[in-house]
């Protein structure tokens, strides 16, 4: 079965970066792109973008732009997401998802990996 | 950008009653319409995909229906399990990007 293990809890200074990896098993990992959401404390879901890993290609919410990194590693079955120019309203759960194609609901979720930014 | 607006915010009901959300987009999104449940602490979890189609392992007792730009989740029965926020969800055309409703809690009388 499709199981995503999501690296550890992050604290951050603003201004910095942070990437946060899932890695994947159960299934062929360039068979399933990779979903990026998050949810700041209390708050609701906001999607983030997406990566095929197959070939590497992207896709970015327009409010992520330029600010968003999505990468893989095939032979490790990782996918990576980083965030740069951290700031406070960034602090969040940030969770990986992985769906059988583009169009795909989010049906297979990472346990999340906690965000902190402060100075 | 299309935006969801989910209503009411919170949801106050027994357990056994019925409960309905509802979903409503800024523009049509066909049927490609999702909904998912959220407990404390946990992932999101799929519980409807194309506005009426039950995920894998869902109960009856949650329907989904609606097209277009309204939508709604219905829990025919509430039971304890069920108390948790709600949230839909809705994709766009290439490029593939989604947007989430802001969740509608339903929570024990």
């Amino acid at each position: 079965q499709v199981q995503l293990v999501q690296s550890g809890a992050e604290v951050k200074k603003p201004g910095a970066s942070v990437k946060v990896s899932c890695k994947a098993s159960g299934y062929t990992f360039t068979s399933y792109y990779m979903h990026w959401v998050r949810q700041a404390p209390g708050q609701g879901l906001e999607w983030m973008g997406i990566i095929n890993p197959s070939g590497g290609s992207t896709s970015y919410a327009q409010k992520f732009q330029g600010r968003v990194t999505m990468t893989r590693d095939t032979s490790t079955s990782t996918v990576y997401m980083e965030l740069s120019s951290l700031r406070s309203e960034d602090t969040a759960v940030y969770y990986c998802v992985a769906v059988a194609g583009p169009y795909e609901y989010f049906q297979h979720w990472g346990q999340g990996t906690l965000v902190t930014v402060s100075s | 950008e299309i935006v969801l607006t989910q209503s009411p915010a919170t949801l106050s009901l027994s357990p056994g009653e019925r409960a309905t959300l509802s979903c409503r987009a800024s523009q049509s999104v066909s049927s490609y319409l999702a909904w998912y449940q959220q407990k404390p602490g946990q992932a999101p979890r799929l519980l409807i995909y194309d506005a009426s189609n039950r995920a894998t392992g869902i109960p009856a007792r949650f329907s989904g229906s609606g097209s277009g730009t309204d939508f709604t989740l219905t829990i025919s029965s509430l039971e304890p399990e069920d108390f948790a926020v709600y949230y839909c969800q809705q994709r766009s055309n290439w490029p593939p990007q989604w947007t989430f409703g802001q969740g509608t809690k339903v929570e024990i009388k």
